[in-house]
């Protein structure tokens, strides 16, 4: 079945550092490929997607590039802030045969916490 | 655009009673919900979908009986926790699937904290 794995945290880093967050993934067909963010106490807010390969998608900063070949949909961001501290998720959803079955599928997650 | 809410955001309730969870999408339709949970520091764990106009597909391994589900319109669906037990407490989020450009997106609620006394 279809799978996802995150590098684990948590993940400490200064103001300003350079994050990474490594993403890997198994499954059938196309998938769509996407992270999400879960600040404290809330739920979960779409970060960024990609929907083929070598697309990359971006947003507030952050981005990523869907890498078929190493099966892979790595989070940077060049200069990370303390108001960036929250959980990441990546997460695909299969379509395989072009028919989009909508389930995601999740990482487990990773905690980042960014110190001033 | 794509804002999904879920009310209410807390409740607490005691052993043996019923919880009505609502998720609303509220500026689109959606013919796809979904509901999940997510246990402190853990992932979410796809619980159901939910279909405008038909039942519920159950993931594996979760009650049916005891978590209804009901998907009356494009833009609300109920979870409704029955003869809730404190196993029962956790974080329940829903979901609103947008199929644009080729693409399929879900889009979340914010959840509701459950806790069973």
């Amino acid at each position: 079945g279809d799978s996802v794995t995150q590098m684990e945290g948590p993940v400490t880093l200064s103001e300003e550092a350079f994050l990474t967050i490594n993403c890997t993934y198994t499954a059938t067909g196309y998938p769509s490929l996407f992270w999400y963010v879960q600040y404290p106490g809330e739920g979960l807010q779409l970060l960024l997607k990609a929907t083929k390969a070598d697309d990359k998608g971006s947003n507030k900063g952050f981005e990523a590039t869907y890498r078929k070949e190493t099966t892979s949909f790595h989070l940077e961001k060049g200069s990370v802030q303390v108001s960036d501290s929250a959980v990441y998720f990546c997460a695909l959803s299969d379509r395989a045969g072009g028919t989009s079955y909508g389930k995601l599928t999740f990482g487990q997650g990773t905690i980042l916490t960014v110190h001033p | 655009g794509a804002v999904v809410s879920q009310h209410p955001s807390w409740v607490i309730c005691k052993s043996g009673t019923s919880v009505k969870i609502e998720c609303r999408s509220l500026d689109f339709q959606a013919t796809t919900m979904f509901w999940y949970r997510q246990f402190p520091k853990q992932s979410l764990m796809l619980m159901a979908t939910s279909n405008e106009g038909s039942k519920a597909t159950y993931e594996q391994g979760v009650e049916k009986d005891k978590f209804l589900i009901n998907h009356a319109s494009l833009t609300l669906s109920t979870l409704t926790v029955t003869s809730a037990h404190p196993e029962d407490s956790s974080f329940y989020i829903c979901s609103a699937r947008v199929l644009a450009g080729g693409g399929d997106t879900q889009y979340f609620g914010p959840g509701t904290r459950l806790t069973v006394l």
